[in-house]
């Protein structure tokens, strides 16, 4: 069936350092894939998405490229910031599905 | 918009009560989804409604859960009875639709504590 595989937190950086998140997907078709970020105490949060192959998702300084030749969604950042500390989820929506299947997520700690 | 709502933020209930969770997703969204997230198993996807009507409660762990869509406004997740190890934070999220790669809107999610 489809799933979501991303790497195992927590990630540990020092602000204003380089971020991948590595994503990688199995799913049959041409899913859609999101980035979701959640803060302390809250709900998660749309980040960015792409639709279809070689499409790059952005949003606040982050981006995500589509590639279906190694299936991945891998997530990046330039600098990374303090206030990025959250757990992000990297998803998918399967071509003709009806819900979206989330990776467990992985927290990242951002130091100052 | 306000967003999805969901209430309460917390709910602090003894095991055997009945726990009712509310949620409002965004007008003109016609999905509608029931998770539940605890530290040993992430994020579960409880129930799924499209146009009011439950397509997928598969994930309901068992028959104490049950949830409802009475209209596009509003719908209810029951817990009756609740017992210690439902303990969760409890979210809603809504979408335009299954497909098309929208994504969902999550509400900032209820916080069971059942003791």
């Amino acid at each position: 069936g489809d799933s979501v595989t991303q790497m195992e937190g927590p990630v540990t950086l020092s602000e204003e350092a380089f971020l991948t998140i590595n994503c990688t997907y199995t799913a049959t078709g041409y899913p859609s894939l999101f980035w979701y970020v959640q803060y302390p105490g809250e709900g998660l949060q749309l980040l960015l998405k792409a639709t279809k192959a070689d499409d790059k998702g952005s949003n606040k300084g982050f981006e995500a490229t589509y590639r279906k030749e190694t299936t991945s969604f891998h997530l990046e950042k330039g600098s990374v910031q303090v206030s990025d500390s959250a757990v992000y989820f990297c998803a998918l929506e399967a071509t003709g599905g009806f819900k979206t299947i989330f990776g467990a997520g992985t927290r990242l700690f951002v130091k100052a | 918009d306000a967003g999805v709502i969901q209430s309460p933020r917390h709910e602090v209930t003894e095991m055997g009560q009945e726990v009712t969770l509310r949620c409002k997703p965004i007008s003109g969204h016609n999905s509608l989804f029931w998770y539940r997230q605890t530290m040993m198993r992430g994020l579960e996807l409880l129930i799924y409604f499209n146009n009011n009507v439950p397509i997928d409660d598969s994930g309901m762990p068992e028959d104490r859960f049950s949830a409802k869509m009475p209209n596009a406004s509003f719908s209810t997740l029951k817990i009756q009875p609740s017992e210690p190890r439902d303990s969760a934070v409890y979210f809603c999220a809504s979408s335009t639709g299954p497909h098309g790669g929208y994504g969902y809107t999550f509400g900032s999610g209820t916080r069971l504590t059942v003791v």
